[in-house]
């Protein structure tokens, strides 16, 4: 089973900054088969990017993805308010479904 | 648009069975696999069980093998999962996601609904 391990745990920064949020593999992610969801209270999740570097519909172009192998960043370029959530990434490459990393809380500084 | 609403959770004892349900609405229900996922307090995301479009294949976690059942009825644009010998780890918030066609990421998901066990 991959491992994902995201850091750090919690990340603190006003609005307008850069995000940079990272999540490593155990061992290497096959066809960087890698996704990145946003979770906020009360809401349902949300697919952000995936493959590692392609937008879900609807996202905007703040969010990019990128890495392989078993290094991954997912970077919101400038925070907005309603970016303060916790972001999870996800490999779906080894045994299926795949497993999820722990979280990243994105908290206003 | 697509939409997602779980329910049918709620406080049971442990050893207690509950019933989940998720409705679909805003795609072809029949087209895609669905799945549960959780998190429990403090816990990460565990991925709970899946169903294939027909309702043939079929995944669960180690974790609840053997005490848990997925089911679907597409007529009804509906998921199911029958949670038997609940116990107090199996507390969490459960979701219902649809798995993308082109590998298993989750396209899309509901609010939850969250499961307490306890007597």
């Amino acid at each position: 089973e991959i491992v994902l391990t995201q850091s750090p745990g919690t990340l603190s920064l006003s609005p307008g900054e850069r995000a940079t949020l990272s999540c490593r593999a155990s061992q290497s992610v096959d066809y960087n088969y890698l996704a990145w969801y946003q979770r906020k209270p009360g809401q349902a999740p949300r697919l952000l990017i995936y493959e590692p570097s392609t937008r879900a519909t609807g996202i905007p172009d703040r969010f990019s993805g990128s890495g392989s192998g078993t290094n991954f960043t997912l970077t919101i370029s400038r925070l907005e308010p309603e970016d303060f959530a916790v972001y999870f990434c996800q490999q779906y490459a080894n045994s299926p479904p795949g497993t999820f990393g722990q979280g990243t809380k994105v908290e206003i500084k | 648009q697509v939409h997602l609403v779980e329910s049918g959770g709620g406080l049971v004892k442990p050893g207690g069975s509950l019933r989940l349900s998720c409705v679909g609405s805003g795609f072809i229900f029949r087209d895609y696999y669905m799945s549960w996922i959780r998190q429990a307090p403090g816990k990460g995301l565990e991925w709970v069980s899946f169903i294939g479009s027909s309702g043939e294949t079929k995944y669960f976690a180690d974790s609840v093998k053997g005490r848990f059942t997925i089911s679907r009825d597409n007529a009804k644009n509906s998921m199911y999962l029958q949670m038997n010998s609940l116990r107090a780890e199996d507390m969490a918030v459960y979701y219902c996601a649809r798995v993308s066609r082109s590998g298993y990421k989750l396209e899309s998901w509901g609010q939850g609904t969250l499961v307490t066990v306890s007597s």
